[in-house]
């Protein structure tokens, strides 16, 4: 499967843990993004990489997220001290600059 | 915000064409017009886009009116597998930007 890659695909965390879950783009991808969907919602933007810098952050990616794609390739993205709110499925998204954008089957986090 | 409007839900029946309509009354020059759906607990499937000219694939047919204010995709013949959220975004692909979700059209394909 040559596809966007997301590990895991369910998560299940108390609250105050932290989480990280990791994104693998199709292969030569530059650009990388990060999405948030909760229930009965559309995907909201997060965050997105140009190779391996981060060149937007989006208001709902407060302190306790982090996201890093080192080497400019695979992301990860880092929930600490996580909230009963942030219970969502985050999706993760790649494409080669100038082209259409592709979605992984997202993480699942349920924080209890 | 997201810059298309579309119907919340639409039914149809199986075997018959599935004709979502899209808004999009403010697109750019430079904006193409994409189609994604998401079927329950799955990441949004790409479907289609185009810029100007009516495109057609596998999956679909979009159909984009010449002012470019609003489009329309096709499914020919739609099946129950087709029943999931269907989003029109504008986005250009070479700039720095990112798709803006709306709510979609959630379209139930009925047996």
């Amino acid at each position: 499967d040559t596809g966007v890659s997301q590990d895991p695909r369910h998560k299940i965390t108390k609250r105050g843990q932290n989480v990280t879950f990791r994104c693998d783009p199709i292969s030569e991808h530059n650009r990388l993004y990060w999405y948030r969907q909760t229930l009965g919602q559309g995907p909201e933007f997060l965050t997105y990489f140009q190779n391996e810098a981060q060149l937007e952050k989006s208001r709902l990616l407060s302190d306790r997220f982090s996201a890093e794609r080192p080497k400019g390739s695979f992301s990860t993205l880092e929930i600490q001290r996580t909230e009963q709110g942030d219970s969502a499925m985050y999706l993760c998204a790649s494409s080669l600059e100038g082209y259409t954008i592709y979605f992984g089957e997202g993480s699942w986090l349920t924080v209890v | 915000d997201a810059k298309t409007t579309q119907p919340p839900s639409m039914d149809c029946a199986e075997g018959r064409a599935a004709n979502l309509p899209c808004n999009h009354s403010t697109i750019s020059g430079n904006e193409y017009v994409y189609w994604y759906r998401q079927i329950h607990s799955q990441g949004p499937q790409y479907i289609i886009h185009g810029l100007k000219n009516n495109e057609t694939n596998e999956m679909a047919s979009l159909i984009i009116t010449e002012d470019r204010k609003s489009s329309t995709l096709i499914l020919p013949h739609a099946t129950l597998r087709d029943t999931a959220v269907y989003y029109c975004i504008v986005f250009a692909p070479e700039g720095a930007q990112k798709l803006v979700f709306g709510q979609g059209t959630r379209l139930t394909i009925n047996p």
